[in-house]
């Protein structure tokens, strides 16, 4: 039962533009949201994270949307730079347990 | 601060074999945790530790799987013996008690099973 899940498996944006990577969840009990990104042979690494009780946080060229109706998040980044290219996770916790579940990642490549 | 440490980055080792992974948490951080990443499943949670302690071992896959925390500054992830399934890479992370869900990642071991 996968209970965090990013369906687009790769996302190709032009370098300027907008980039958005979605993520759907099934835990209702998750307190937190986190997106985490991944650059080849290193350890994710923490990018930005709301609170269940949150809709919008925004950090920089970051910004996180959380739609608990739906149970649907989003990562927006604008504009997107060429450094952004890498696989994003997107990330639950809470439920009565403190380790993250993680989706299956997106791979995201910044054309220039 | 050198961030999370994992020994060694890279292990290759045959059916059977016992295999030990080794990890140094950021100092001063509460909570330690192991996950393992694969094709199939992706990064999925083995076990967690609070101040040294095994919290959750649900996702430990078997009983050829075995995680120690002797100590707050170290932590093992054992396998014995070995199989070619167990070929992943296997990450640890940690994270402080005032925000236990940001938490920091090693940059992995990549284990081969042959």
């Amino acid at each position: 039962d996968q209970q965090v899940k990013q369906n687009s498996p790769s996302l190709s944006v032009q370098e300027g533009r907008i980039s958005i990577l979605n993520c759907d969840y099934t835990n209702s009990m998750f307190d937190y949201f986190l997106w985490y990104k991944k650059y080849p042979a290193e350890g994710p690494t923490f990018l930005i994270s709301i609170s269940s009780i949150k809709d919008k946080n925004e950090d920089g060229r970051f910004t996180v949307f959380l739609n608990k109706s739906a149970k649907h998040l989003s990562l927006h980044i604008v504009p997107s730079q060429p450094g952004d290219s890498a696989v994003y996770f997107c990330a639950g916790e809470g439920g009565g347990a403190d380790g993250l579940t993680f989706g299956k990642g997106t791979h995201l490549i910044i054309q220039p | 601060d050198a961030g999370v440490i994992q020994s060694p980055r890279h292990e290759v080792t045959e059916m059977g074999q016992e295999v030990t992974l080794r990890c140094k948490p950021i100092s001063g951080h509460d909570y330690l945790f192991w996950y393992r990443q694969t094709m199939m499943r992706g990064l999925e949670l083995l076990i967690y530790f609070n101040n040294n302690v095994p919290i959750d071992d649900s996702g430990m896959p078997e009983d050829r799987f075995s995680a120690k925390m002797p100590n707050a500054s170290f932590s093992t992830l054992k396998i014995q013996p070995s199989e070619p399934r167990d070929s992943a890479v296997y990450f640890c992370a940690s994270s402080s008690r005032w925000s236990s869900y940001e938490q920091y990642f090693g940059p992995g071991t990549r284990l081969t099973v042959t």
